[in-house]
């Protein structure tokens, strides 16, 4: 299996502040044939379902704010919030869908400071 | 646009089997791909497998031999079972769709609000 690992376990950033999460996948989720990253960020807010915010690494879901990007490749990706408002606390999860089992991180819980 | 709706028993015993059913409304059960993924009370994300509308499957080994997703098309649902519960098979049940864009499946894209199962005798 996959083992994706997300780092910190939770931050706290101030209003209008950047926010980065960081994911790692224990192998490459990039497919050479399509250079494309098997890979997606979601948003789960209390008593709420996840809600896939980007995929292919970096491509955002209709209907995202423009605030929430994503980067990275291989290995190593992140999750940037540009300017944090008050309804993004949530708990952020990444996912690999390179190979199954589909795999998520643990999550990243992120508060206002 | 696209909603799912899980739907079954909120108590099985310990060693018998969780039934869930998941409604496709506002769009075809056909081309995509359906998954079931839990979460555990106060825990992460596990995907158990995924279901393709032609009834192909896949599941997380972890699970064994345990899991069973199928399909029904005419219906426009899919549905889970898991036999021998236990304890720790106590979570919130999710099921989801598979997007599909450019020629590609990627992340799950639609998402049911979830039901709460418990074990216990």
């Amino acid at each position: 299996d996959i083992v994706m690992t997300q780092s910190p376990d939770s931050l706290a950033v101030s209003l209008g502040e950047r926010a980065t999460i960081s994911c790692k996948s224990s192998q490459s989720v990039l497919f050479s044939s399509n250079n494309k990253n098997y890979f997606a960020w979601y948003q789960q807010k209390p008593g709420q379902p996840p809600k896939l915010l980007i995929y292919w690494a970096s491509t955002r879901e209709s209907g995202v704010p423009d605030r929430f990007s994503g980067g990275g490749s291989g290995t190593d990706f992140t999750l940037t919030i540009s300017s944090l408002q008050a309804e993004d606390v949530a708990v952020y999860y990444c996912q690999q869908y390179y190979s199954t089992p589909y795999t998520f991180g643990q999550g990243t819980k992120l508060e206002i400071k | 646009q696209v909603q799912l709706q899980e739907s079954g028993p909120g108590l099985v015993k310990p060693s018998e089997t969780l039934s869930l059913t998941c409604t496709v409304s506002g769009g075809s059960i056909s081309s995509y791909y359906w998954s079931w993924i839990r979460q555990p009370p106060g825990k992460g994300l596990e995907w158990m497998g995924y279901v393709y509308y032609s009834g192909s499957t896949n599941y997380n080994p972890s699970l064994k031999s345990r899991v069973t997703i199928s399909v029904d098309t005419s219906k426009n649902q899919f549905s889970l079972r898991l036999s021998s519960v236990t304890a720790a098979d106590t979570a919130v049940y999710y099921c989801a769709r598979v997007g599909y864009g450019d020629y590609n499946y990627y992340g799950m894209d639609v998402w049911g609000q979830g039901t709460t199962v418990t074990v216990s005798s």
